[in-house]
């Protein structure tokens, strides 16, 4: 099975642009979650699309959207780049427990991420 | 505050030695999944544990998940220079909750030196 896939892998912005990042998920996995890494706060919640429909969402500002599509792969959206944006987003998908119609845990299979400088 | 600790952040030690890193939390966890980083890519899952007590081994790497369920630990013996980076443990607050349920560590840093 092919894994998380994340483009672009790299991307350089101005402060003030947007930028749209894309995550393709394992098949068969219909939940997507994002997060963004940095060195001082590590790995921060962002939210969770699941059946095209938010679900989950961490305590970041508008600026920062998402949406998924019928085939599960899902983007995300930054606007009006600030310096502190700077970081690796991270995709993951994971198996839902609808999809496995018991009380799980929730294991996130994780992309290589994209890289975003904003300058 | 951060609600998972991972100690230490950084280590760094010869090959063939053995390590504990550590995963502390006054909260009560569902389940408790490690994973590996390496640079340039996303974490990759080692193992999740779900029961207090529970220990599981992934051939040099053992993983204890604390009696009350708020702690673990990740034991590597004869560690070698492809175990280095970083490792992160994800606490899970309630079983199945979803994404905003899973709460990361900082990770700690590990570097294997030949």
């Amino acid at each position: 099975k092919a894994g998380v896939t994340q483009t672009p892998r790299y991307l350089i912005k101005t402060r003030g642009q947007q930028v749209t990042l894309s995550c393709s998920p394992i098949s068969g996995h219909r939940s997507v979650s994002w997060y963004q890494q940095t060195p001082g706060q590590g790995l921060q919640f962002l939210f969770e699309y699941f059946s095209e429909t938010q679900r989950n969402k961490g305590n970041f500002p508008g600026r920062f959207s998402g949406r998924q599509f019928s085939n599960s792969r899902s983007e995300m959206n930054v606007s009006t780049l600030e310096l502190g944006d700077s970081a690796l987003y991270l995709c993951a998908s994971s198996f839902s427990i609808r999809d496995r119609g018991q009380v799980d845990t929730y294991e996130q299979y994780f992309g290589p991420g994209t890289r975003l400088t904003v300058t | 505050t951060q609600l998972l600790e991972q100690s230490p952040q950084f280590l760094s030690i010869q090959e063939g030695e053995n390590l504990t890193v550590y995963c502390n939390s006054s909260s009560v966890f569902s389940s408790l999944q490690w994973y590996r980083q390496e640079p340039g890519e996303g974490p990759v899952l080692l193992v999740t544990v779900v029961t207090g007590g529970e220990v599981k081994k992934l051939k040099r790497l053992t993983f204890q998940f604390g009696d009350a369920r708020k702690d673990s630990s990740l034991h590597i013996t004869a560690a070698q220079p492809g175990d280095t980076g970083l490792y992160l443990c994800a606490g899970e607050m309630y079983s199945g909750g979803g994404a905003d349920g899973l709460t990361f560590g900082k990770g700690t840093h590990l570097i294997i030196q030949p």
